[in-house]
């Protein structure tokens, strides 16, 4: 089970988000983060906890490993303002968290 | 470019089967380091994996919902389907396929545009 918190979390533009994620047991770093904007397929922002997919900007970055995991935001732009899931890939089933919700303040 | 593209049905009545295919191009399904996949998510909630199939037709799948799921794959079509029996009110959803790495850029990077499916007689 991976467990995202918090639900919502309110930001101001230009402002840090960080955003958690806990698995149930270690994962290792076999953790992705998801973007999703209403209307729209979920977009991979990060893989093996860390490493941000090519053209996703420098501001998104990923960390952690085992069973605690965080996707930090520098400086929320207005494009940003989304839901994010994390996943993990490590063992079957794969499961997401239930998503953070990153709205304007 | 990859482009996935779920096709089927809109409504499905109660105890019916769900049946949708996954077309795949710009890239061949007949491939070692990528996982085909479906992916759901119910209205305004979250993202639930489904299932997922190799080109060997190797299948793995949801705990929850493995007694009613079959994915298949057709690598001379390059398309991959989905099939759930016995569809409830809790089954309505946007379902979604896509691709998932082996190598590279792993995870979940290419999705279709998803297809709303509501379960109502």
């Amino acid at each position: 089970v991976m467990t995202q918190s918090p639900a919502t979390l309110s930001v101001s533009p230009g402002e840090r988000a960080t955003l958690s994620c806990r698995a149930s047991r270690s994962v290792s770093y076999n953790v992705a983060w998801y973007q999703q904007k209403p209307g729209q397929a979920p977009r991979l922002l990060i893989f093996g906890a860390s490493t941000r997919v090519t053209g996703v900007p420098a501001r998104f970055s990923g960390s952690g490993s085992g069973t605690e995991f965080s996707l930090t935001i520098s400086s929320l732009q207005s494009e940003d303002f989304a839901v994010y899931y994390c996943q993990q890939y490590d063992n079957w089933p794969l499961t997401f968290g239930g998503g953070t919700k990153v709205e304007i303040k | 470019q990859l482009l996935l593209q779920e096709s089927g049905p809109g409504l499905v009545k109660p105890s019916e089967t769900l049946s949708l295919t996954c077309t795949v191009s710009g890239g061949s399904i007949n491939s070692d380091i990528y996982y085909w996949v479906w992916i759901r998510q119910s209205p305004g909630k979250g993202l639930e994996w489904i299932g997922t199939v190799y080109h060997t037709g190797t299948t793995f799948y949801n705990p929850s919902l493995k007694s009613r799921v079959t994915i298949s794959v057709d690598t001379a079509r390059n398309q991959f389907s989905l099939t759930l029996t016995s569809m409830t009110a809790a089954d309505t959803a946007v379902y979604y396929c896509a691709r998932r790495s082996l190598s590279g850029e792993l995870g979940i990077g290419y999705w279709g545009q998803g297809t709303l499916v509501t379960v109502s007689s």
